[in-house]
């Protein structure tokens, strides 16, 4: 199996700061990567696919980068509907797996 | 815009099976080249994926979950379904249904399953 790793599991922002989110693969995914946002109580909404893709309706403040097995999300100026559980996910085999997730959190 | 809504059981006793249902809206199972996924959240933990059925019919599973679970779909009722056999306490979670092209872009808005005696 694939095993996902993120890095931090916690992260401590202010609005408007620009953060970044790792992700390593245990191995080479290519760029079949997925980010997710999850706020308490709701579903994951998907916000980054294909490693760098950009989901429909998503703001442009997110981006994610990478190849191969380490990949960033990074969100450039937090805004407050940005504090949340940020989650990866590999699909370069039939088997997904996610990472563990980090919680991004008010300074 | 399609939608889904998981229903069934929310609590299951020690041992007994699960059966989870997630109805389908404003679209088609049948749409070609879509995965449905089942996937869960324990209460305070991450994502884990459980498994898929493709839109052919080809199902994969989560390999620590596989000899318990079965994936189906109705493509009558336009819906699809997760068999759950065997649970215990560590199958209590929030369980989602999703739309996928591998990344999933479409979720239900989860169902909580509890296993308790």
């Amino acid at each position: 199996d694939i095993q996902m790793t993120q890095s931090p599991s916690t992260l401590s922002a202010s609005v408007g700061d620009r953060v970044t989110i790792t992700c390593r693969a245990s191995q080479s995914i290519s760029s079949w990567l997925a980010w997710y946002q999850q706020k308490p109580g709701k579903a994951p909404k998907l916000l980054i696919y294909k490693a760098s893709s950009l989901e429909s309706g998503v703001p442009l403040r997110f981006s994610g980068s990478g190849s191969g097995t380490e990949f960033t999300l990074t969100i450039s100026s937090l805004q407050p509907d940005d504090f949340a559980t940020y989650y990866c996910q590999q699909y370069n085999s039939h088997l997904y797996t996610f990472g563990q997730g980090t919680k991004l959190e008010i300074k | 815009q399609l939608q889904l809504q998981e229903s069934g059981s929310g609590l299951v006793k020690p041992s007994q099976t699960l059966f989870l249902t997630c109805a389908v809206s404003g679209g088609s199972i049948s749409s070609g080249g879509y995965s449905w996924s089942w996937i869960r959240q324990p209460p305070g933990k991450g994502l884990e994926w459980i498994g898929y059925i493709y839109h052919s019919g080809s199902t994969f599973y989560n390999p620590s979950l596989e000899s318990r679970v079965t994936i189906s779909v109705d493509r009558s009722k336009n819906q699809f379904s997760l068999k759950l056999s065997s649970v215990t306490a560590a199958d209590t979670a929030v369980y989602f249904c999703t739309r996928g092209l591998d990344y999933m872009d479409v979720w239900g808005i989860g169902t909580t399953v509890t296993v308790s005696s």
